[in-house]
């Protein structure tokens, strides 16, 4: 059993350079979200999708893209990299939870991004 | 103001000292409470789930004060092994995105 899993793991761009970090998940969750990490924020919600066909926009999703086309897969796609968006980005999927509940979120390993 | 806040530490604390973290939050709907554990350079793992009666998980305790939108983890006998950084999670807005503190470090010294 997989988990979360987060390709790549470092990634090095150059400014103006678009590229896709995609997270794949096997257990079958319907929500998932992308964070990324940066020292002393925290992580912030970029964006986040509650099942195939329905994503929704977080905390900070200027210059970030998703989509989710299967209950599996989230990429995250950066438009036209900035040196501002060098940062730890990590995929997180957990079930829906019922009602106002929320359960525990599973995340990938994470990825290293650096814009130069 | 930050929804999730945290006391960013660092907390330097021998081996067996009990330690204190707390955290505040500002949307009184959010109805989910945890507390993740991150270590350097991984990713956050769930180290306990957060409810309103307080609950404890060994060496760990939680407590949850929704009057005063306040949640707190103790750590007891404090190991060597407990250094991380500690994130105060709650559930906030449209299908309960999980938002999180900035984390608390913390770093325990023989």
């Amino acid at each position: 059993n997989a988990g979360v899993t987060q390709t790549p793991k470092f990634q090095v761009l150059k400014t103006g350079q678009s590229m896709t970090l995609q997270c794949a998940q096997d257990m079958n969750h319907e929500y998932m979200s992308w964070y990324r990490q940066d020292p002393g924020m925290g992580l912030r919600l970029i964006h986040y999708s509650v099942g195939a066909g329905i994503t929704d926009q977080g905390e900070v999703p200027n210059g970030y893209n998703v989509s989710r086309s299967t209950t599996e897969d989230f990429p995250l796609r950066l438009l036209s990299a900035a040196p501002s968006q060098t940062s730890v980005y990590f995929c997180a999927s957990s079930y829906l939870g019922t009602g106002a509940t929320r359960t525990e979120a599973f995340f990938g390993q994470g990825t290293r991004l650096t814009v130069v | 103001r930050k929804e999730v806040e945290q006391d960013p530490g660092p907390f330097n604390v021998p081996e067996g000292a009990t330690v204190a973290f707390n955290c505040t939050y500002s949307n009184s709907a959010s109805q989910s409470f945890f507390w993740y554990r991150q270590d350097c350079r991984k990713e956050p793992k769930l180290l306990m789930s957060v409810y309103s009666s307080g609950n404890e998980d060994g060496r760990f305790t939680a407590q949850l004060n929704r009057a005063s939108q306040y949640i707190s983890l103790l750590i007891r006998d404090s190991k060597l092994s407990d250094s991380a950084t500690y994130l105060c999670v709650v559930s906030s807005g449209g299908y309960n995105k999980l938002i999180f503190g900035a984390g608390t470090r913390l770093a325990v010294h023989p």
